[in-house]
């Protein structure tokens, strides 16, 4: 199995900030990467695919870069909406696996 | 638009049989390279995928679980079974109904989520 990893676990930013996620690979995935978020009580919601396409209806402040076994998720100007739990998840082989998430906190 | 959501039991007992519907509209399991798949999540923790099932009955699950999972579709109904049999308290999360999509294979939506709770 692919194994992903997510750093950092939680991070702590203010409204108007910048915050970068990271997420590697342990074997090349090109760029089948997709990065979900997540709010409490609520199901994911896909954002990013093929590692830097931004879904449909997505704000633009959502960035994904990378490829091969390196990628990042960058948010541009924390809105007070944006505080969740962010998943990247490799879609290139099955079995289809999940980073352990990292949770962006309100400093 | 498509939409998903799953059905059944909210607690299940120790070593009994998970049985969970998901009832999809929007789109057909009868469409080429069309599919639903399971995931899930257990409380505080990271989301786990489970299996997939396409509309030409090819099936895929989890290697870890694969001895306890099967997964159905009826078509006519527009829905997709996931049984799970065996079921332990470390069996206890919220499993969510998928549309997969690509490029590769991605979820693009997602049903509310049925919270299963494994105690005696």
């Amino acid at each position: 199995d692919i194994q992903m990893t997510q750093s950092p676990s939680s991070v702590s930013a203010s409204v108007g900030d910048s915050v970068t996620i990271t997420c590697r690979a342990s074997q090349d995935i090109r760029n089948y990467l997709a990065w979900y978020q997540q709010k409490p009580g609520k199901a994911p919601n896909l954002l990013i695919y093929a590692a830097s396409s931004l879904q449909s209806g997505v704000p633009s402040r959502f960035s994904g870069s990378g490829s091969g076994t390196d990628f990042t998720l960058t948010i541009s100007s924390l809105q007070p909406e944006d505080f969740a739990t962010y998943y990247c998840q490799q879609a290139n082989s099955f079995p289809y696996t999940f980073g352990q998430g990292t949770k962006l906190e309100i400093k | 638009q498509i939409t998903l959501k799953e059905s059944g039991p909210t607690l299940v007992k120790p070593t009994q049989t998970l049985t969970l519907t998901c009832t999809f509209s929007g789109f057909s399991l009868t469409t080429s390279g069309v599919g639903v798949g399971w995931i899930r999540q257990p409380p505080g923790k990271a989301l786990e995928w489970l299996a997939l099932i396409y509309w030409n009955d090819d099936k895929r699950y989890s290697p870890s679980l694969k001895s306890r999972l099967t997964i159905t579709k009826d078509t006519s109904k527009n829905q997709v079974v996931l049984t799970m049999t065996n079921m332990d308290p470390v069996d206890t999360a919220t499993y969510y109904c998928t549309h997969p999509s690509g490029p590769g294979v991605l979820f693009d939506y997602w049903g509310q989520g049925n919270l299963v709770t494994v105690s005696s």
